[in-house]
């Protein structure tokens, strides 16, 4: 069966530092990867998504990056977060295939301060 | 503008009592739409998938329906347990890309006993 994994849960970090958040999916190839954001009381926001390795579309411009160094894998990444990146983080992954159901990973919080 | 509008914002309910939930839409074209299930601090969990041609489709205790006319659906849970405070998110897949999805702020279901 197939799992999606994200780490770290939580992460609390101070205005300007790095970010690298991690999402791995076992148990299937060739997925369809996706990063959301959902503030506090919001609905869930495409950040980017990508159809293969080394293939990302960004939804949102902002100063946040996104890659995808193996299939599998997808990173989420800043150079220098904001106040305004805080938030909860969704992986989520699925089939190019209408009415394909999308799975999402546990979320990682994450606390700008 | 690809809009997803739900009702109540946040509803609490006795348990074994059952409850409607609404989402109205304006997405064009529309592929398909789903609701989620969102627990505190974790990823959605799909319910029910409908596309154009399905009236309604149930998960267990929950029943979904859409009115593709009126660009309206409805999820019913049907004699409500405690585990059912949750988030109940819809979201419209406006082409068969699921980069296409448009979520709505979700509704917030508390049951108490």
């Amino acid at each position: 069966s197939q799992t999606i994994h994200q780490w770290p849960a939580t992460l609390v970090q101070p205005v300007g530092s790095p970010l690298s958040l991690e999402c791995t999916v076992e148990g299937t190839s060739n997925p369809n990867l996706y990063w959301y954001r959902q503030a506090a009381g919001r609905g869930l926001q495409l950040l980017f998504y990508s159809v293969g390795i080394g293939q990302i579309s960004s939804e949102v411009p902002q100063n946040l990056s996104a890659s995808r160094p193996q299939d599998r894998q997808f990173i989420l990444s800043s150079k220098k977060l904001l106040l305004s990146d805080s938030g909860f983080y969704l992986c989520a992954w699925t089939f190019l295939r209408e009415g394909e159901t999308q799975y999402f990973g546990p979320g990682t919080r994450l606390l700008v301060l | 503008k690809n809009q997803v509008e739900q009702s109540p914002q946040s509803l609490i309910i006795l348990e074994g009592k059952n409850c409607t939930l609404q989402c109205n839409y304006t997405v064009s074209p529309f592929s398909n739409l789903r609701w989620y299930k969102q627990d505190t601090g974790r990823g959605p969990v799909s319910l029910t998938i409908m596309t154009f041609s399905e009236n309604t489709k149930s998960n267990g205790r929950y029943t979904a329906t859409l009115d593709a006319d009126t660009k309206q659906s409805s999820l019913h849970i049907t004699a409500s347990q405690l585990s059912d405070s949750a988030s109940y998110i819809c979201v419209v897949s406006a082409s068969r890309n699921t980069d296409k999805l448009i979520f709505g702020t979700g509704t917030r279901l508390q049951v108490f006993p």
